[in-house]
C-alpha cells in the first residue's frame, strides 16, 4: 500500500542468529504496530508504539523487541531467532479516529515471509 | 478484554449466490468496526468500516451494519462472484484501548465456485 513499505518482502534465517524487520511509513500517523499471521491464529499483535520512543507490548511479545526513534520507522527485532518464529510478519500504522473520523483506519503493509531454518 | 469472534470457515459458495459472515464482538469501550480482506499472497485491505452504532459501511458491493443491541457486525453481499475468494477478517479498535491496537477474529476464508 501507498505509505507503508516493509523490508526484506522474503528472508531465511539460521536458528538462534538475530533479524531485524523494517516498517516504513511516509503518513505521519502516530500508531505503528507489528502483527504476525499464522495458519489457525489470524493476526496477532506482538508489540505497537504509540509515538517515537513510545511502545509497549502485545499478545505475543515474547522473543521480540522493537524501536522507534523517528515517526516513520518502527522496527521489529528477534534477538535470537527461533523455528516458532517462522511466519508472515505484518506492520500496520493508523491515525487517530477524532482527528478525521472519515478517514480513519488501518493501512498494512505487504507483509515479511520469515522462515527461521 | 476486547475480542471477536467470527464463523468458521471455510464457506464455499456459487456464484451469484448470497453471502452472510457473521462477526460478534466484547468490548470495554465505544469500538469501531472493521471488515479486511485477504487475497492469496497478498495483505490485509481494509474493505469497510463503521465507527459508531448503527453506521453502514459499504464496498465493492460488501455491506455490515453496527449493531450495538447485538454486539455484531454481520459482512453481507448480495451476489458473491469467483473474485471475492479471499479470508476475511472482522477487526475492533476500542477507545479504552491506550495503543489505539485492532484486535482481530481469527478469520474466514470464503471460496467460490462458477
Amino acid at each position: 500500500d501507498a505509505g507503508i513499505t516493509q523490508s526484506p518482502r522474503h528472508k531465511v534465517t539460521e536458528t538462534g542468529t538475530p533479524v531485524t524487520l523494517r516498517c516504513h511509513q511516509t503518513e505521519n500517523h502516530r500508531y505503528m504496530y507489528w502483527y504476525r499471521q499464522d495458519p489457525g491464529h489470524g493476526l496477532r499483535l506482538i508489540h505497537y508504539s504509540y509515538g517515537v520512543k513510545d511502545t509497549d507490548k502485545g499478545e505475543v511479545s515474547d522473543g521480540y523487541s522493537v524501536s522507534r526513534s523517528k515517526t516513520e520507522d518502527f522496527l521489529l527485532t528477534l534477538e535470537s531467532a527461533t523455528s516458532s518464529q517462522t511466519s508472515v510478519y505484518f506492520c500496520a500504522i493508523s491515525g487517530e479516529v477524532y482527528r478525521s473520523p472519515s478517514n480513519y483506519g488501518y493501512t498494512f503493509g505487504s507483509g515479511t515471509r520469515l522462515t527461521v531454518v | 478484554g476486547d475480542s471477536v469472534t467470527q464463523m468458521e470457515g471455510p464457506v464455499t459458495l456459487s456464484e451469484e449466490a448470497f453471502l452472510t459472515i457473521n462477526c460478534t464482538y466484547t468490548a470495554t469501550g465505544y469500538p469501531s468496526l472493521f471488515w479486511y480482506v485477504q487475497y492469496p499472497g497478498e495483505g490485509l485491505q481494509l474493505l469497510l468500516k463503521a465507527t459508531k452504532a448503527d453506521d453502514k459501511g459499504s464496498n465493492k458491493g460488501f455491506e455490515a451494519t453496527y449493531r450495538k443491541e447485538t454486539t455484531s457486525f454481520h459482512l453481507e453481499k448480495g451476489s458473491v462472484q469467483v473474485s471475492d475468494s479471499a479470508v476475511y477478517f472482522c477487526a475492533l479498535s476500542d477507545t479504552n484501548n491506550a495503543g489505539n491496537m485492532l484486535t482481530f477474529g481469527g478469520g474466514t476464508r470464503l471460496m467460490v465456485k462458477p
